[in-house]
């Protein structure tokens, strides 16, 4: 099971971005995939999950109407989205697949998103 | 949301100690308790889901127990490379909220 995301993103306030975890190793469709952010010098926190089955969604409440999550099973790729990033928003972002029970198994290595003017 | 609270939130001990984390669930969340371990630069690696159940190929000097809303994380005979940031997370209900978080140092 490999989860690998894709690299370091530098942007400016406003500005969109769409980052990847393309997943490999096991059947896509048996488990969702999490997103977890962690800021600077800070704790993880749990953002939501996808279904790549029928891209259902879940997301917590602190972080839904700011974030997008969706999957593209063609390419076992999962996608973590913004229309509008803002300051607060710099932080490693985690991918990893979670297991029916709650837990994530399998982690990806992190993409760092830097926003700064 | 379920709030996750351990403590303390920082211990040093040393090589060959035990130590125990604790982990506190605003309401009662069964067994649906996961503990990670998250060293510097790395991502976070699940150790025990469903409280007391270890990852495989995880050692078992690391025992996790309890139920309903009080757990606990027990590292037996501590090694270099357990020096680490624990956090426990709650699978009962989304959003699976996280704890703060455990920093682990070398006394």
């Amino acid at each position: 099971v490999q989860l690998v995301q894709s690299g370091a993103e530098v942007k400016m306030p406003g500005e969109s971005l769409k980052i990847a975890c393309k997943v490999s190793g096991y059947s896509l469709n048996s488990f969702w995939i999490g997103w977890v952010r962690q800021m600077p010098g800070q704790g993880l926190e749990w953002m939501g999950i996808v279904y790549p089955g029928d891209s259902k969604v879940t997301y917590s409440p602190s972080f839904q109407g700011q974030v997008t999550l969706s999957v593209d099973r063609s390419t076992s790729t999962a996608f973590l989205q913004w229309s509008s990033l803002k300051a607060s928003d710099t932080a490693m972002y985690y991918c990893a697949r979670h297991a029916v029970v709650g837990y994530f198994d399998y982690w990806g290595q992190g993409t760092r998103v830097t926003v700064s003017s | 949301d379920i709030q996750m609270t351990q403590s303390p939130s920082s211990l040093s001990a040393s090589v060959g100690d035990r130590v125990t984390f604790t982990c506190r669930a605003s309401q009662s969340i069964s067994s649906y308790l996961n503990w990670y371990q998250q060293k510097p630069g790395e991502a976070p690696k699940l150790l025990i889901y469903a409280a007391s159940t270890l990852q495989s190929g995880d050692p078992s000097r690391f025992r996790g127990s309890g139920s309903g809303t009080d757990f606990t994380l027990t590292i037996n005979s501590l090694q270099p490379e357990d020096f680490a940031t624990y956090y426990c997370q709650q699978g009962y209900s989304t959003p699976h909220t996280f704890g703060q978080g455990t920093k682990l140092e070398i006394k």
